[in-house]
């Protein structure tokens, strides 16, 4: 059962444009909401996170929005440089061991 | 300067055979964590260990054995390796308190590829 849908798989943007990745989780008892970069080869590196009490943040050209009621999330990367390129996954954690459960992961082209 | 090793990263073995990935954190973490990559790139946590305590065994077969000797420290052993076997293995390691505090850093990932 994946309790972290994301969307969508791929996404291709211009070099400038707007790159705009969605997930929907169903478990109320998610309390922090990250979201993961991960160049090839390497391991992820948290990018930017939100918690639920909160309903935007903003980091560089990087911002989530965050709607409770709907159980969204979405990550939105401004003015996309190619160096964005990169397979994005967004996570939510729960539980006392702060147990990430992961979304199916966006590979970002970013075309120069 | 590595906060999160593994070795080896890369891995090649028959079916059968018997392998160990080895993690070390040297941020001072109490908790590490043990993820599976598939070739879809879907993350997946297999183990959680806090203070050398198991606090996390999802669905994995039991040819999976985690060992932490210390804080700092989280092997995986697996036994008789198959062909579904074959991902990339990923540590990573948090601090639990306070509980404001939250990223998980990540390792570089073993690639293990079983033939």
């Amino acid at each position: 059962q994946q309790q972290v849908k994301q969307s969508p798989q791929s996404l291709i943007v211009q070099k400038g444009g707007i790159s705009i990745i969605n997930c929907a989780y169903e478990n109320t008892a998610f309390d922090y909401f990250p979201w993961y970069q991960q160049f090839p080869g390497k391991g992820p590196a948290l990018l930017i996170a939100i918690r639920p009490d909160v309903s935007e943040k903003k980091e560089g050209r990087f911002t989530i929005s965050f709607n409770k009621s709907a159980k969204q999330f979405s990550l939105h990367i401004m003015d996309s440089q190619p160096g964005d390129s990169a397979t994005y996954f967004c996570a939510a954690r729960t539980g006392s061991a702060r147990q990430l459960t992961f979304g199916s992961g966006t590979q970002l082209t970013v075309l120069p | 300067d590595t906060a999160v090793s593994q070795t080896p990263k890369y891995l090649v073995t028959q079916m059968g055979n018997d392998k160990s990935i080895k993690c070390e954190q040297n941020l001072g973490h109490d908790t590490m964590y043990w993820y599976k990559q598939d070739s879809k790139k879907f993350l997946k946590i297999m183990f959680s260990y806090n203070n050398k305590e198991l606090i996390i065994n999802e669905t994995v077969p039991n040819r999976f054995s985690p060992k932490s000797p210390d804080k700092a420290h989280l092997n995986l052993h697996i036994n008789s390796l198959e062909l579904g076997d074959s991902a990339v293995y990923f540590c990573a390691s948090t601090k639990q308190w306070p509980r404001r505090s939250h990223e998980q850093y990540f390792g570089p990932g073993t690639r293990l590829t079983v033939t």
